[in-house]
């Protein structure tokens, strides 16, 4: 099955810096790659995703990067902020095409980075 | 539009009991996945659901079990409680459906079910 490796697992930044994490996946059939951020005591919300026939996206201060021969995927936050401190997740899934709908449920997840954003 | 909604939020069994978990996906989606999250083991995929049939499993013991109503509601169940099942247990909705080239398969996460088991 999928493996998903994630690092840094803690990262600390000045507010201001940039702040990148790396994940890898083993499955060569994985085509969508989200990016979660996990605040303490809430849900994991989706902040960017991208498709393996895209090798770049940009949201404002947040990029991924995807390169599909080494499967390997970043994520990018520029002049970070406080409030962009919390637990980071990356995952990997292959789409699965049923009759009627397209399912991404099996998302394998990194094992998470602990962001913290000094003031 | 209302996101998703699990209940309880928070319950606490012991060991050898059982208990079942409600997942409601924002309205629409068809899709419905379980996680399972752990300090240690971090987040794992339990199963998916879409039109009432699992789609997909994770690597859990039978105990874990699951079911999709026709109005995309989910549960979950687990069996024979062990001390190890506490966690926090998330469900995530999607549309899950291919329209053409455009495909909406965001998974959004419910606020979750912290179990402790005693």
């Amino acid at each position: 099955g999928e493996n998903v490796e994630q690092h840094p697992s803690t990262l600390s930044v000045q507010e201001g810096d940039s702040a990148v994490i790396k994940c890898t996946y083993s499955d060569s059939a994985s085509n969508y790659f989200p990016w979660y951020k996990q605040e303490l005591g809430k849900r994991p919300q989706l902040i960017i995703d991208i498709r393996s026939n895209v090798g770049e996206k940009k949201d404002q201060r947040i990029a991924v990067t995807l390169n599909k021969t080494a499967k390997h995927f970043s994520l990018h936050i520029t002049e970070t902020q406080p409030e962009d401190s919390a637990v980071y997740f990356c995952a990997a899934t292959r789409t699965l095409r049923y009759a009627g709908g397209t399912s991404y449920g099996k998302l394998t997840f990194g094992q998470g980075t602990i962001l913290t954003v000094h003031p | 539009k209302a996101g998703v909604t699990q209940t309880p939020r928070y319950l606490i069994k012991t060991r050898g009991q059982q208990v079942t978990l409600s997942c409601s996906p924002i309205s629409g989606h068809r899709s419905v996945s379980w996680y399972q999250q752990t300090p240690g083991q971090g987040l794992q995929f339990l199963f998916e659901y879409f039109s009432e049939t699992q789609r997909n499993k994770g690597n859990f013991p039978g105990r874990f079990s699951g079911r999709q109503f026709s109005n995309s509601r989910s549960e979950m169940n687990v069996s024979t409680l062990e001390l190890g099942d506490s966690a926090l247990y998330l469900c995530a909705s999607s549309l899950a459906v291919a329209s053409g080239r455009s495909v909406t398969d965001t998974q959004y996460f419910g606020p979750g079910t912290r179990l402790t088991v005693l």
